[in-house]
């Protein structure tokens, strides 16, 4: 089945203590992106790829960092979580950037 | 920059009625224009899509229209479910970078 997996689905941690979410698609796509979604604001693009190696700023960039070694993998890490970075992230995937985009389940973090 | 406006919810209707949410944009270009919906504690799953001007897209029963004039891409539909009560995002797409959002219309439908 095509999809796009998050992990960890729920998550709460604390101030400082870096963490990594996960996110993997199967469908062979180049193009793939994380956003964060805050009520009020709806969902602001955090980090883009455009294929391995390749990855640029989004919207809010600020406090986290990417990496695509591998096509399928682009996993989301926060080195030192602050409680502003409590919200709810969609991973996405196409296969290049005009393309429809495939949302993962989401990844509901708390930091505390 | 490109933006996306759409109307600010909770819309409630009943069962059988009638629904539309509004959604207009500004974008450089010629951008495609997508409607997603995201039901309570999953992801986002794509509902439509039209890629140029006065194309329709649909699905489920839902329509949308591409309206360059107007710079619209307004959802549509004839008679709502309580299956349907979701939070429906408007977007649109310049190709160059990212898939930019409106703020979400949460539509509730009761019996």
């Amino acid at each position: 089945e095509a999809q796009v997996t998050q992990n960890p689905r729920y998550l709460i941690t604390v101030t400082g203590k870096k963490l990594t979410v996960t996110c993997s698609q199967n469908m062979n796509h180049e193009y793939m992106s994380w956003y964060r979604q805050d009520p009020g604001l709806g969902l602001r693009q955090i980090y883009y790829s455009m294929n391995v190696e390749v990855t640029d700023k989004g919207d809010v960039p600020e406090g986290y960092k990417v990496s695509r070694k591998e096509k399928r993998n682009f996993p989301l890490i926060l080195e030192s979580p602050s409680p502003n970075q409590t919200s709810l992230y969609f991973c996405a995937s196409s296969l290049s950037v005009e393309g429809t985009q495939y949302f993962g389940p989401g990844t509901r973090l708390t930091v505390l | 920059g490109d933006s996306v406006t759409q109307m600010e919810g909770p819309v409630t209707l009943s069962e059988e009625a009638f629904l539309t949410i509004n959604c207009t944009y500004t974008a450089t270009g010629y951008p495609s224009l997508f409607w997603y919906v995201q039901y309570p504690g999953e992801g986002l799953q794509l509902l439509l899509k039209a890629t140029k001007a006065d194309d329709k897209g649909s699905n489920k029963g839902f329509e949308a229209t591409y309206r360059k004039e107007t710079t619209s891409f307004h959802l549509e539909k004839g008679s709502v479910q309580v299956s349907d009560s979701a939070v429906y995002f408007c977007a649109l797409n310049s190709g160059y970078s990212t898939l930019t959002f409106g703020k979400g219309t949460m539509l509730l439908v009761s019996p």
